[in-house]
């Protein structure tokens, strides 16, 4: 069964760093989408992606935060500058008709800002 | 603002117990709701999707049921098994993207 990876599945970096996280989605997708969960908290969304540009963002996402489809299969989050409150667990997801369809997430990579 | 929420935020029950876990969201204006499951440190799981137009879904021993004016779900797990402890967590979609509860935490004890 297609299911979305995400690469790393853990990642430690000092404050100030730039990050990047990768995602392929399931392949005939065409809707991409990022969220977040801070340890104990709820599931946040962060940004969506169709169409080689992004649909809808949060209050979240803001300028240290970009996404990119660079090639045919990636779909990466990139944090500029991260801080302390980055630390959290970043999930992506997929899906094949935007939001009247499932989405289908990533294991997720636990990012800790140190 | 949509504001989605989970009681209980913790349930235990034993082995073969049916259950049911619930959701209320505070907007109507929904596309759909889905269902997942989350296991410690892992992803998330769609279970069930239901659409603003159905009244339920059903999978194996899941069934889940919807009543858009209402703003309720129910999540019901038949003759529960331990393998089924995890955080169950409910999202809606609409106006804004997808929407999480904070989930509720079921363990099944054999």
């Amino acid at each position: 069964e297609p299911e979305v990876t995400q690469t790393p599945s853990h990642q430690v970096t000092q404050m100030g760093q730039e990050v990047i996280l990768r995602c392929v989605p399931i392949s005939n997708h065409l809707y991409f989408y990022w969220y977040r969960q801070i340890l104990g908290q709820k599931v946040e969304f962060l940004v969506s992606f169709y169409n080689n540009e992004i649909s809808e963002k949060s209050e979240i996402f803001d300028d240290q935060f970009s996404v990119e489809r660079p090639d045919g299969s990636n779909f990466t989050l990139k944090i500029r500058s991260t801080k302390l409150e980055d630390s959290a667990m970043y999930f992506c997801a997929s899906s094949s008709q935007g939001a009247s369809e499932t989405q289908y997430f990533g294991p997720g990579t636990r990012l800790l800002v140190l | 603002k949509q504001e989605v929420t989970q009681i209980p935020a913790a349930l235990s029950v034993p082995e073969g117990e049916n259950l049911v876990l619930n959701c209320s969201f505070t907007d109507s204006a929904i596309y759909n709701l889905q269902w997942f499951r989350q296991d410690p440190g892992k992803g998330l799981t769609s279970l069930l999707l239901i659409q603003s137009s159905q009244r339920e879904q059903t999978s194996g021993r899941l069934n889940a049921s919807l009543d858009k004016s209402s703003g309720r779900s129910t999540l019901y797990i038949a003759a529960s098994q331990p393998g089924d402890s995890a955080t169950y967590l409910c999202a809606v979609s609409g106006n804004t993207p997808l929407v999480f509860g904070k989930g509720t935490r079921l363990s099944v004890i054999a």
